[in-house]
């Protein structure tokens, strides 16, 4: 079983739609938990982390987690071609150290 | 603010040639260090990391090694490359503070291609 798991995709929405981002995650201690995007052929960079059940809200990105379904979920509002990019997970908690587990990442498509 | 530097940008090198990837963080201490590998469509693999000085732990056993000669510098070396070498290699920082790990913030990359 992996440690954190994302649907691959791609994911397809309209410009102006919401996009909603999925992760599920083995590790029922986790407690740290970020989502990053990446560009094609470029590093990733942070968008948001949570480390408390509920929702997290930082502009168009909202962050949901919920640690008894251990879900952690991304929704991107008003979504934008600048947002087409893969978009992945990462967990870190006590029982991984100092680890990051990251997810392979969704591909996320904003059609014009 | 804290700041990474990685290079170079791209490599380009002939199987059975040595390697040495460097990485450095400004504006913070003792951070936490990470060499990760993304290959082509691929997620991120973590190679190497490591909480201090010449502190280093290996996730994945292959002809690749990593020092930390300084406590804000990190080096990934090979003495002999391989094809399956090639990759996205990926530098990044985090910090330890109240029971937590800071987000990983990572460098702009290194794109080997082993020839």
């Amino acid at each position: 079983q992996k440690e954190v798991e994302q649907n691959s995709g791609p994911l397809s929405v309209p410009e102006g739609a919401i996009a909603s981002l999925n992760c599920t995650y083995s590790d029922r201690g986790s407690q740290s938990f970020f989502w990053y995007r990446q560009y094609s052929g470029k590093s990733p960079e942070l968008i948001m982390f949570i480390y408390s059940n509920g929702d997290k809200e930082d502009g168009r990105f909202t962050a949901q987690l919920n640690k008894a379904s251990q879900y952690v979920s991304l929704l991107i509002r008003d979504s934008q071609p600048s947002d087409s990019a893969t978009y992945l997970c990462a967990v870190n908690g006590p029982n991984t150290g100092n680890q990051f587990y990251f997810g392979t990442g969704t591909s996320l498509t904003v059609i014009p | 603010s804290q700041t990474i530097h990685q290079w170079p940008a791209t490599l380009v090198q002939p199987v059975g040639s040595p390697l040495s990837l460097e990485c450095t963080v400004e504006g913070t201490s003792n951070p936490n260090l990470y060499w990760y590998r993304q290959a082509a469509g691929r997620g991120l693999q973590l190679l190497f990391y490591s909480v201090g000085i010449g502190q280093i732990s290996s996730e994945v056993p292959q002809n690749l090694s990593a020092s930390r000669p300084q406590d804000r510098q990190f080096i990934l070396s090979s003495k002999k490359l391989l094809l399956s070498d090639s990759g996205f290699y990926l530098c990044a920082w985090s910090k330890w503070k109240k029971g937590y790990n800071s987000p990983l913030h990572f460098g702009n990359g290194t794109r080997l291609t082993v020839t």
